[in-house]
């Protein structure tokens, strides 16, 4: 089964508000995780990363905030404008696992109105 | 420095066909990896290739699909006798190294439709 999911499938803002995307993850030993931005059609693009010793980081308008104890992940866009509508997919590599590739979760479709 | 390039964008198959994927690193990368995705799902990790080495392919079918890396050209994803369920988005992956804090850059992807 997968062991990094989402928590809504869809997510609809205003222009200028808030976003507040979310992550759930099941290895406990994941050590590193990842936001990807997926447009239509087009292949995942990264936007912020962070290390399993760190619960927050933040980049230009978005901010990713990471709860080990309750293994929770998610990624906060400051206001969101037309072109962040698209699909966010949180990603995550397990520690001390050789050789593993990101995995991935189903993603969060954003769609932003004007 | 061109980014991840896969081609063709759009392959149409019909069943029983092979099908031959190809992604092109970024410049220095050796690492690859090529992902899976289905209509409205995440991706999923199909293999993980370095150079002329397949690392992991758990993700892989056991049958009718192959991946390779060699020494020198892209690296090729290639599924035979295709079937209907193989419709999908791949996607190829490279990057600098594996691990922590190494960032993944993503192709495009390669859109295969079976008829």
């Amino acid at each position: 089964g997968e062991s990094v999911g989402l928590h809504l499938p869809t997510l609809s803002v205003q222009e200028g508000d808030n976003s507040i995307i979310n992550c759930a993850y099941s290895n406990s030993a994941s050590d590193y995780f990842i936001w990807y931005k997926q447009e239509s059609g087009k292949g995942p693009q990264f936007i912020i990363d962070i290390r399993s010793n760190m619960d927050k980081r933040q980049g230009q308008r978005v901010t990713v905030l990471l709860n080990k104890t309750v293994k929770h992940l998610s990624l906060q866009i400051a206001a969101t404008q037309p072109g962040d509508s698209a699909v966010y997919f949180c990603a995550e590599i397990p520690l001390g696992v050789a050789g593993t590739a990101l995995i991935f979760g189903k993603g969060t479709t954003l769609s932003v109105s004007s | 420095n061109a980014g991840v390039m896969q081609n063709p964008r759009h392959l149409v198959r019909r069943r029983g066909q092979e099908a031959r994927l190809r992604c092109s690193p970024m410049k220095g990368h050796s690492h690859v990896y090529w992902y899976r995705q289905l209509p409205e799902e995440g991706l999923k990790f199909m293999v993980y290739l370095q150079k002329e080495n397949i690392i992991d392919e758990s993700g892989m079918p056991k049958e009718r699909f192959s991946a390779e890396f060699p020494k020198e050209g892209p690296s090729i994803l290639r599924i035979q006798q295709v079937v209907r369920g193989d419709s999908a988005a791949y996607f190829c992956a490279s990057s600098l190294r594996l691990g922590v804090d190494t960032e993944a850059f993503f192709g495009q992807g390669t859109r295969l439709t079976v008829v």
